[in-house]
């Protein structure tokens, strides 16, 4: 079955440590999405990608980077981790058909910046 | 900042009973969806509804979209235990984006 997984799970790093989060998804989709969840805020937007070599800023890109060089995949990248970083990520895929359909999610990266 | 805004942050209910959450957003939107998060999971996609349709059914679920008052309801009948949640609501922001703008929850417990 298709799928979207994030690796680690769980991550404990310190501040100023550069971090990468993976998201891998089967679908084949071209939408690619990072979203941060924050007790009080939802879920935010942090890049988006809408094909290989695209990447877009969403609401609250500063401090994170994200490559797209294959369908698959979109690493997203804290350059210097900062204690206002510990967050949970959520990767997220859609098909991209020229309207916001479903978005499929992964389970979450809860990242902890000391 | 947020599109969509949900009410009440928090619900408890017992099961049977139905569920009735709201969400209000802020500008003209093509899509209205509703999204469900259990407990240290991902969210998951309940059900879209279109700008041009009122109401959409899917099982217990029944969503309702009202364009001029930029709000939706989404009403959980006959809850059950298993419905303890967060549900989301997420719009788009134009029309040709993939781009979707969620509100902060409603937090939904339900007692057996």
């Amino acid at each position: 079955d298709a799928e979207i997984t994030q690796s680690p799970r769980h991550k404990i790093t310190e501040t100023g440590r550069q971090v990468t989060l993976a998201c891998h998804q089967t679908w084949n989709h071209n939408n690619m999405f990072w979203y941060r969840q924050d007790l009080g805020h939802g879920l935010r937007l942090i890049h988006y990608s809408y094909g290989v070599q695209d990447t877009n800023k969403g609401e609250v890109s500063d401090g994170y980077s994200v490559s797209r060089s294959n369908t698959e995949d979109l690493p997203l990248t804290l350059e210097s981790a900062a204690s206002s970083q510990t967050s949970v990520y959520f990767c997220a895929s859609s098909p991209g058909t020229g309207y916001a359909g479903e978005l499929f999610f992964g389970e979450g990266s809860r990242l902890t910046v000391l | 900042s947020q599109q969509g805004e949900e009410d009440p942050q928090a619900l408890s209910i017992q099961e049977g009973e139905n569920a009735t959450m709201n969400c209000s957003y802020k500008t003209s939107i093509n899509n209205l969806q509703w999204y469900r998060q259990n407990s240290g999971r991902g969210l998951v996609h309940l059900i879209l509804i279109r700008s041009n349709e009122r109401e959409k059914h899917s099982g217990r679920l029944r969503v309702t979209l009202d364009t001029s008052k930029k709000s939706s309801s989404l009403l959980i009948t006959a809850s059950r235990a298993a419905d303890t949640a967060s549900y989301f609501c997420a719009t788009d922001t134009s029309y040709n984006t993939d781009k979707l703008i969620f509100g902060t929850g409603t937090r939904l417990q339900v007692f057996p």
